[in-house]
């Protein structure tokens, strides 16, 4: 697996835009980006994946440089219920063993 | 069903007894996942589960753990002789295939007292 950097927190104003950054400088050509959260209590919710293109679903956005690099998670208009930890992951081609790190813990305030 | 679903939600049994934990995925996924999860730490893999294929079992701690799953079913987490160590929230997963995104259940939260 690319190894994965992350902030360990970050907080945002309800109504605005969270960007959640992820370093993986050591991605391959084949690995994709994976982006998973976990709310209190919960298990973790898968959100979005990439590989080189930027993706958009109905949870979030996710742009992946040119280098591939390094990749934010877009939350367009950040609720209070988006408060969680946000898991960036990069596993190995053919891998199962994803390796969720600590993750960025957002705070969405009032 | 429609998610994947865990009992029980809570545990808290006595150090040295045996404890036993349910998953059961979502009708149709192959591929199925345990992982244990200490407080305020991320999430290690134990044990997965595809098809028919033997299990890999690379990341159970020690020997007290074992996992069966039958079939493309459900599957059980057993710790045996437990220690305080052992508390956490073990959660559980499965996907379509390997590799494909992963469906979390709600996790068994457990104390050994």
């Amino acid at each position: 697996d690319a190894k994965t950097t992350q902030p360990p927190s970050m907080d945002c104003a309800e109504g605005r835009a969270a960007n959640l950054p992820c370093n993986h400088s050591t991605i391959s050509g084949n690995e994709y980006v994976y982006w998973y959260r976990q709310i209190h209590s919960q298990g973790p919710q898968y959100i979005i994946h990439g590989l080189k293109n930027n993706e958009t679903n109905e949870m979030a956005s996710l742009i992946i440089t040119e280098d591939r690099k390094s990749s934010t998670l877009i939350l367009p208009h950040a609720t209070l219920r988006d408060t969680a930890v946000y898991y960036c992951i990069a596993p190995s081609s053919g891998t199962y063993k994803y390796i969720f790190g600590t993750g960025t813990r957002l705070k969405v305030l009032a | 069903g429609a998610g994947v679903s865990q009992s029980p939600s809570n545990k808290v049994t006595e150090k040295g007894k045996d404890v036993e934990l349910r998953c059961d995925p979502i009708s149709g996924h192959t591929a199925l996942y345990w992982y244990r999860q200490r407080l305020g730490q991320g999430l290690e893999f134990l044990i997965y589960f595809q098809g028919n294929s033997a299990p890999d079992k690379s990341g159970l701690p020690s020997d007290r753990f074992s996992a069966e799953r039958t079939g493309e079913s459900v599957s059980t987490l057993t710790i045996q002789r437990t220690q305080q160590e052992d508390s956490a929230v073990y959660l559980c997963a499965s996907s379509l295939t390997a590799n494909y995104g992963y469906t979390f259940g709600s996790g068994t939260r457990l104390t050994v007292v």
